[in-house]
């Protein structure tokens, strides 16, 4: 039962490379999001998707852009990556329709050099 | 706006004393509240959830949370810290839609390290 998968877990990239973070739930969930977490700040929203063929912007979305592949996969991309990037991103997905809990996945910490 | 308010960044207890973490919450309606654990290095499960049904609630590893409208609190308890419940905590918003709907658009507080000492 995987959840929310998140790739990769850790990476590092120089200031200006590009690299996508792929995230994919098996739950049948309509809504999935990426949250970025800074120490002192809690989770952040980047950008949702409410369904599929879907995307909208979150809290801090300049720098990124994403893509609602499917039902099941979200990706997020960083064009040309700056250190204030550094962070530790999850992924998350939800029932749209119902209340319910986010599910999250185990994280990808991002180093920008 | 929504927003969540974790007072304390940093809460220490003794093994075995009382939990108190807490959490407050602004917007004109009531939200659904959620309490969050992270251990390191590992992402976030949830603890326990409000969703209207009761005020009192109970989650899972022996956590409480009371909401309470007129202090627009949801305070996270524990009778007797265990060295496991180290930890950080985090409370968050769902706002809610007419008929049960979500926006699905969580909000954060800032979080609370939890240090239990021997």
């Amino acid at each position: 039962n995987a959840g929310v998968t998140q790739t990769p877990k850790f990476q590092v990239l120089k200031t200006g490379q590009s690299m996508t973070l792929q995230c994919a739930q098996d739950m049948n969930h309509n809504s999935m999001y990426w949250y970025r977490q800074d120490p002192g700040m809690g989770l952040r929203l980047i950008y949702y998707s409410a369904s599929e063929g879907t995307t909208d912007k979150g809290e801090v979305p300049n720098g990124y852009n994403v893509s609602r592949l499917n039902k099941r996969e979200f990706s997020l991309r960083l064009e040309s990556a700056a250190p204030s990037q550094t962070s530790v991103y999850f992924c998350a997905s939800s029932i749209r329709d119902r209340v319910t809990e986010a599910f999250f996945g185990q994280g990808t910490r991002l180093t920008v050099v | 706006a929504q927003s969540v308010t974790q007072l304390g960044s940093h809460v220490s207890v003794s093994e075995g004393a009382l939990v108190l973490l807490r959490c407050n919450y602004s917007s004109s309606v009531p939200p659904y509240l959620f309490w969050y654990v992270q251990y390191p290095n590992q992402g976030l499960q949830l603890l326990l959830k409000y969703t209207s049904a009761a005020t009192l609630v109970k989650g899972i590893n022996g956590f409480e949370a009371e909401f309470k409208k007129s202090e627009t609190s949801f305070h996270l308890t524990k009778p007797s810290a265990h060295m496991s419940d180290a930890a950080e905590y985090f409370c968050a918003a769902l706002r809610v839609g007419a008929g049960g709907t979500s926006y699905g658009k969580l909000t954060f507080g800032q979080g609370t390290i939890l240090t239990v000492h021997p």
